[in-house]
C-alpha cells in the first residue's frame, strides 16, 4: 500500500523569508501524481501545485515550487517569499492514474509578521 | 469556489442516530469520492463512485454505506453513529479522465454527541 510521509508537524517561517516542507512517499508504482494541498482554517482544501511523475522538470506556481526526486521518493514544497495567507495546514499527497488521494499527516505553517 | 457543494455544512447528532450527507459535484464531472478527516486517523479515503458505480473502497466502516444517483449527485449515509465518528467530512469530484485533479468541497462537519 501507497504510504505518505510529512516528518514536519509543525514549521515557521518570518514573512518573506522561504521555507521548505518535506514530504516523502513509498509505492511500487512508476506512473502517479503528487499534490500539495493547503488548508486554511476555513478548512478548504485548496490545490497549491500538482507533480507528474514521469516529468522530470519539477513544478512551479508562482511563489510555490517542488523538488521531486523520484528515486529517493521525496516530494518537498518550498514557498518563497512567505505571506500571512500561507498561514494553514499543509498536506503531502500520492495518486496512481484515476484512483484515491493518499494523504500525509499535514504540516501546520505558521507566518510570522 | 471549486464548484463542488456540500450540505448540509454542520451536522450535530447523538449516537446511535443516522444522517446523510450529500454532495453534488461540478457540472460534468463524473466521479465523486468522499473522504473523512480526523484528528486521529488524519485524511481517509472512504469511498469512491464513477457515474452511479461504486469504483473503490477504502477506509468505509460497514456502518457507513453511499450511493451515487442518475444526476450525479452522492449521498453518504453515516448509521448507528458513535462518539468517533465526529470529523470532517469532504466530497471531491473530478471528469473521471485519466489526469482527473480531485476538486473538493467545503466539507461536512459532523457532531456526535
Amino acid at each position: 500500500a501507497q504510504t505518505v510521509t510529512q516528518s514536519q508537524p509543525e514549521m515557521s517561517v518570518q514573512e518573506a523569508e522561504t521555507v521548505t516542507l518535506s514530504c516523502t512517499y513509498d509505492t511500487s508504482e512508476s506512473d502517479y501524481y503528487l499534490f500539495w494541498y493547503k488548508q486554511p482554517p476555513s478548512r478548504q482544501m485548496i490545490l497549491v501545485i500538482r507533480q507528474e511523475a514521469y516529468k522530470q522538470q519539477n513544478a512551479t506556481e508562482n511563489r510555490f515550487s517542488v523538488n521531486f526526486q523520484k528515486a529517493a521518493k521525496s516530494f518537498s514544497l518550498k514557498i518563497s517569499d512567505s505571506q500571512l495567507g500561507d498561514a494553514a495546514m499543509y498536506f503531502c499527497a500520492y495518486r496512481k492514474y484515476g484512483n484515491k488521494l493518499v494523504f500525509g499527516a499535514g504540516t501546520i505553517l505558521r507566518v510570522k509578521s | 469556489d471549486s464548484g463542488v457543494t456540500q450540505t448540509p455544512k454542520h451536522l450535530i447528532t447523538a449516537t446511535g442516530q443516522r444522517v446523510t450527507l450529500r454532495c453534488s459535484p461540478r457540472s460534468g464531472d463524473l466521479s465523486v469520492y468522499w473522504y473523512q478527516q480526523s484528528l486521529d486517523q488524519g485524511l481517509q479515503f472512504l469511498i469512491h463512485y464513477y457515474n452511479g458505480e461504486e469504483r473503490a473502497k477504502g477506509n468505509i466502516l460497514e456502518r457507513f454505506s453511499a450511493q451515487q444517483f442518475p444526476d450525479l449527485h452522492s449521498e453518504l449515509n453515516l448509521s448507528s453513529l458513535e462518539l468517533g465518528d465526529s470529523a470532517l467530512y469532504f466530497c471531491a469530484s473530478s471528469d473521471g479522465q485519466v489526469y482527473n485533479e480531485q476538486f473538493f468541497g467545503p466539507g461536512t462537519r459532523l457532531t456526535v454527541l
